[in-house]
């Protein structure tokens, strides 16, 4: 198994709070990614990272912010949560840009924003 | 707009029969495909993909076919198993230019496979 690591697996907030979730990776991957999973939806790109300090938007990235200080840590933090955001996070990481070689994910983290 | 569609959000069969989850997708860009199986509670991994210059890859049970023209791939799992049974989700692969990839992936199907 890809060594990546989210926590927390599970936290239930309230609306307004903000909330910080985080993924370690032991792989030295370059490529870190955020997703998050909505029934009927699918997986969705939040905001990805190609490099430390470098990262860029997905696809739902409204109201989400990321930062990659060091290699094998990826930070998803929702300034003030708000209740469309209850879903299940995942991490992911890649050796090469996704698609250009398959995604790890990690367990993912069941966020509650009640 | 969905580019990535699974049109059957579940599909069910018994032990031994044959798995054929379905594919469709709009962009004619799209240059690579892969299927990942995701169990409850677990992060989904990755199982088998397709370049779009070839039109079978096989892996073991499992087999991916792809229909440029159609802008269809389906996964076949011969003989199915009830380990099988999970939500297998279909990303396409778009080259945005250079080493910029992006990772399109569908809604899911749930698999039952049935004892």
């Amino acid at each position: 198994d890809a060594g990546i690591t989210q926590s927390p697996r599970h936290k239930v907030t309230e609306t307004g709070t903000p909330v910080t979730l985080r993924c370690h990776q032991t792989e030295n991957h370059r490529y870190m990614y955020w997703y998050r999973q909505d029934p009927g939806h699918g997986l969705r790109l939040i905001h990805y990272s190609y490099g430390v300090k470098d990262t860029d938007k997905g696809e739902v990235s409204d109201g989400y912010s990321v930062s990659r200080s060091k290699t094998e840590d990826f930070l998803l933090t929702l300034e003030s949560a708000t209740s469309s955001q209850t879903s299940v996070y995942f991490c992911a990481i890649s050796e090469r840009g996704q698609g250009g070689a398959k995604l790890f994910f990690g367990s993912g983290t069941q966020l509650s924003v009640l | 707009d969905q580019q990535v569609k699974q049109n059957s959000p579940s599909l069910s069969v018994q032990e031994g029969r044959i798995s054929i989850l379905n594919c469709d997708y709009t962009n004619s860009m799209f240059d690579y495909f892969l299927w990942y199986k995701k169990y409850p509670a677990e992060g989904p991994t990755f199982l088998i993909s397709i370049s779009s210059i070839k039109d079978k890859n096989e892996d073991g049970r499992f087999t991916v076919f792809l229909n440029k023209s159609a802008k269809h791939l389906s996964l076949h799992i011969v003989p199915s198993q009830p380990g099988d049974s999970a939500v297998y989700f279909c990303a396409a692969r778009l080259n945005s230019g250079g080493s910029n990839y992006k990772l399109t992936f569908g809604k899911g199907t749930l698999l039952t496979v049935n004892p």
